[in-house]
């Protein structure tokens, strides 16, 4: 069974830069898969970031940043602010109309 | 933007079914996917369908269990589960697309005897 990994938890100091990776079990992420990242603030619905790997979403600040790394997609968040704090999520397409997401990454600002 | 229905309440091994109202644009273009998140627990995407033509794909996870429906005269998107266990607790959410660019407000279903 695939499982898309993200990282648990990550923290960053207010001011640095961060990078959230979005792999696959089964091998590796390509812009086939369209990645998403979704920022989630608690008791809120999701928000769109990034879509298709690096297509900012409208209003989403240029500090948000979508890439392929490795065999991972990733999203970079420079100049982090406190309220950048939330819960991240990647989607990745699977094929044939399907999608998962990954665990969600808790990022605290230091 | 899309509108869901409200909170509900269900006895474990009884249904539920929830709407997504779109709008026409999104209805006639767009897929509509839905997502559960239990308290604490990350998204889940459960199903798709796309509204124009009617083709549904679903989790491996839910099929069987769920059923995604969608209603051209209003242009709704319905998402019913079938079977609910109190691990089906949750918010569901429906969104817009393959990008998930836009999410409604959440559906908080309770499963509880």
């Amino acid at each position: 069974q695939t499982v898309v990994t993200q990282e648990p938890s990550l923290s960053v100091s207010p001011g640095g830069t961060v990078t959230l990776t979005c792999g696959l079990t089964s091998g590796s992420v390509s812009t086939n898969n369209y990645p998403g990242w979704y920022q989630q603030p608690p008791g809120q619905a999701p928000r769109t970031l990034i879509y298709s790997t690096n297509i900012r979403s409208s209003g989403v600040p240029g500090r948000f940043s979508g890439s392929i790394v490795g065999n991972k997609a990733a999203l970079i968040i420079t100049g982090v602010q406190a309220d950048d704090e939330c819960d991240y999520y990647c989607v990745l397409d699977l094929g044939g109309g399907t999608w998962i997401f990954g665990g969600g990454t808790k990022l605290t600002v230091l | 933007q899309l509108v869901q229905s409200g909170a509900e309440v269900r006895k474990p091994g009884s249904s539920v079914k929830v709407s997504c109202m779109t709008s026409r644009g999104t209805f006639n273009s767009f897929a509509v996917s839905w997502v559960r998140q239990a308290p604490g627990q990350g998204l889940e995407w459960m199903g798709r369908i796309i509204p124009s033509i009617g083709t549904t794909n679903y989790a491996q996870k839910f099929q069987g269990r769920v059923n995604i429906t969608a209603d051209k005269s209003t242009r709704t998107a319905y998402m019913e589960l079938n079977s609910l266990r109190s691990e089906d607790t949750a918010v569901f959410y429906c969104a817009r697309g393959e990008a998930f660019d836009m999410w409604g407000q959440g559906t908080r279903v309770t499963v509880s005897s």
